[in-house]
Parts: C-alpha cells; structure tokens; sequence
C-alpha cells in the first residue's frame, strides 16, 4: 500500500539556518503530495502542495519539489526562524485515505 | 468558507470510563470525515473515516468506534477507556477526488487516561 517516510527528528538548527527535511513515497498511481505543519498543541495546517511530476510547491518561504524518479518531496528553507519550530509532517493521497508520515519536529533557536 | 470543529479540546478522564468526541463541518455538504490519533513517537495514525452517513470504515481494531448520525457530524467513542488510549486525537475533513486530495484538521483533543 501507499506509505510515507520521513526523517526522523529532533532537528534543532540556529536561526538563518538552511533546513532540509527528507521525504520518501511509495504508492501506485500518480500521488498528490504535500507538507502539512503543526504548531505547539494545535491541529495540522496545510503548508504545501504539488500535484504531479516536477511541480514546486511553495509557501512562506518553504519549497518541495515533486520527483518522481526518486519518488522525494524534501522540504527545504533557506534562512529558518524561531517561528518555524514546529512538526512537519510529509502525506500523500492517491487511491486510498491520506497518508502522512511520522511528522518530524524542528526547532529553531535563536 | 468550510470550517470544521473539533470538542473539547483537553480531556482527563479514568481508566474503564467512557468517551466521546465530537467533530462537525461547516460549509460544505457530504463531506470525507476522518478520526486520526497522534501518539507520542508514533506519528499521525488514521482510526477511521467515513464517505457519508452510518458508513464507517476502520483501519487499525481499536478499542474505539466512530459513528456519523449526520452528515456533517462524525464521533468518536469508547465504552471503556483504556491508559493506551491516550493521546492527541484530530479530526481531518478531506475534500477532492483521487490523486488530488487535501485534509483540514480541527484543534485536536488532547486526551489523558489516568
């Protein structure tokens, strides 16, 4: 079945840091994949999204690229701030139910 | 614009007693409705979903169960309340066809069994 890996944390990165959260997908068909992101006792937001094959999603100053060759979404920020630490959680969805990851948490510290 | 709702939001109850939790939508009609539970170390785990009233499908046996009286209301229960139960639990609606899906989440309810 589909599935998600993601890299495990803590990552813990000064501020301005470059950030890259590993992303792998198993799945048949052609996935929607997507970061969703969740801030200290909160519900899961959105953060972004791609659709198929080399399309880049991007929001808030965070990019992941779709590919499919290496069946990868990372994430990546160039310059990371105090108000990113959170959990990132990588998903996919295709012929079945959303799929996410074990969710990595990230801090930042000034 | 869809909201969804998700109560109450912090929980402590006892082992044996029994739970539930409540999730609506606004908005949006004949919504996917989802029950995830996140556990510490263990990511986010999909309990059940649901595609219309009364049909419920569940992925992992539980020591819960979801029912959807209403269209747009999906709870979650217990009869009796087990310490592994613990955990954040959220409620997710999904909107869009295959391949092409995307989930809104509510607050979440943190759950203590004790």
């Amino acid at each position: 079945g589909n599935s998600v890996t993601q890299m495990e944390g803590p990552v813990t990165l000064s501020e301005e840091a470059f950030l890259t959260i590993n992303c792998t997908y198993t799945a048949t068909g052609y996935p929607s994949l997507f970061w969703y992101v969740q801030y200290p006792g909160e519900g899961l937001q959105l953060l972004l999204k791609a659709t198929k094959a080399d399309d880049k999603g991007s929001n808030k100053g965070f990019e992941a690229t779709y590919r499919k060759e290496t069946t990868s979404f990372h994430l990546e920020k160039g310059s990371v701030q105090v108000s990113d630490s959170a959990v990132y959680f990588c998903a996919l969805s295709g012929n079945t139910p959303l799929v996410f990851g074990k969710g990595t948490r990230l801090s930042v510290i000034a | 614009s869809q909201t969804i709702h998700q109560w109450p939001a912090t929980l402590v109850q006892p082992v044996g007693s029994p739970l539930s939790l409540e999730c609506t939508v606004e908005g949006t009609s004949n919504p996917n409705l989802y029950w995830y539970r996140q556990a510490a170390g263990r990511g986010l785990q999909l309990l059940f979903y649901s595609v219309g009233i009364g049909q419920i499908s569940s992925e992992v046996p539980q020591n819960l169960s979801a029912s959807r009286p209403q269209d747009r209301q999906f709870i979650l229960s217990s009869k009796k309340l087990l310490l592994s139960d613990s955990g954040f639990y959220l409620c997710a609606w999904v909107r869009g066809g295959q391949g092409n899906t995307e989930a809104f989440f509510g607050q979440g309810t943190r759950l203590t069994v004790v």
